[in-house]
């Protein structure tokens, strides 16, 4: 089962709206990630987790708060978002974070801000 | 730094002719190379990886890619175009960094003509 599913698929939220995504795997994988993709670009890495714990931000602003609860769940809490951070949110995981381990994504959750 | 670079980013095709999809890579250590296909609203879905165990690739759905070493280049291929191949494909490179660092192509669209 090489599945990651994401929750909700769509999410309309105002600027002043606090909502969370959230991301989950049985596959045993120990490296999680959140990637932002805007229309007709190539996905952009957010945060990489490594066993629940925070390894990469790639300069996120701190309206994006992601949290790993334990091995399988990863979400991102969003808060007082802009209308320029609407796209598509992209959960992945890999088995670890070593360099060249395959990544599965999840269908994503298109996100519209208002 | 690695890289991958895609050649043309809309490339249509007739249904039942050959498709060829341009990727070229640059990367310091040999790479593990990947094609990732997203149809519409979806997230991403691995079509195969090179991972230098052989040149010639299998993947999913009748595609393959044969890594080029002298040509730096990882072509995706499928001998006969089908109405539901119509998607955006991704190249993506991996090989470098402390963590698993996947660097993705801008995207080829590919259009299938009845």
């Amino acid at each position: 089962d090489t599945e990651v599913t994401q929750t909700p698929k769509h999410l309309v939220m105002g600027m002043t709206n606090k909502k969370s995504l959230k991301c989950e795997q049985h596959m045993g994988h120990r490296a999680m990630y959140w990637y932002k993709q805007k229309a007709k670009k190539p996905p952009e890495l957010m945060f990489v987790y490594s066993y629940e714990k925070l390894s990469i931000n790639e300069s996120v602003p701190s309206r994006f708060s992601p949290e790993c609860p334990n091995s399988s769940l990863l979400n991102l809490h969003l808060h007082a978002l802009q209308p320029e951070d609407s796209a598509l949110y992209l959960c992945a995981s890999s088995l670890r974070t070593a360099n060249k381990e395959t990544q599965y994504f999840g269908p994503g959750t298109r996100l519209l801000v208002l | 730094a690695q890289s991958v670079t895609q050649l043309g980013s809309h490339v249509s095709v007739s249904e039942g002719a050959l498709v060829l999809l341009r990727c070229n890579y640059s990367s310091s250590v040999p790479p593990y190379l990947f094609w990732y296909v997203q149809y519409p609203n979806q997230g991403l879905q691995l079509l195969l990886k090179y991972t230098s165990a052989a040149t010639l690739v299998k993947g999913i759905n009748g595609f393959e890619a044969e890594f080029k070493k002298s040509e730096t280049s990882f072509h995706l291929t499928k001998p006969s175009a089908h109405m539901s191949d119509a998607a955006e494909y991704f190249c993506a490179v991996s090989g470098t960094g402390g963590y698993q660092k996947v660097t993705f192509g801008t995207g080829t669209k590919l259009q299938v003509i009845p």
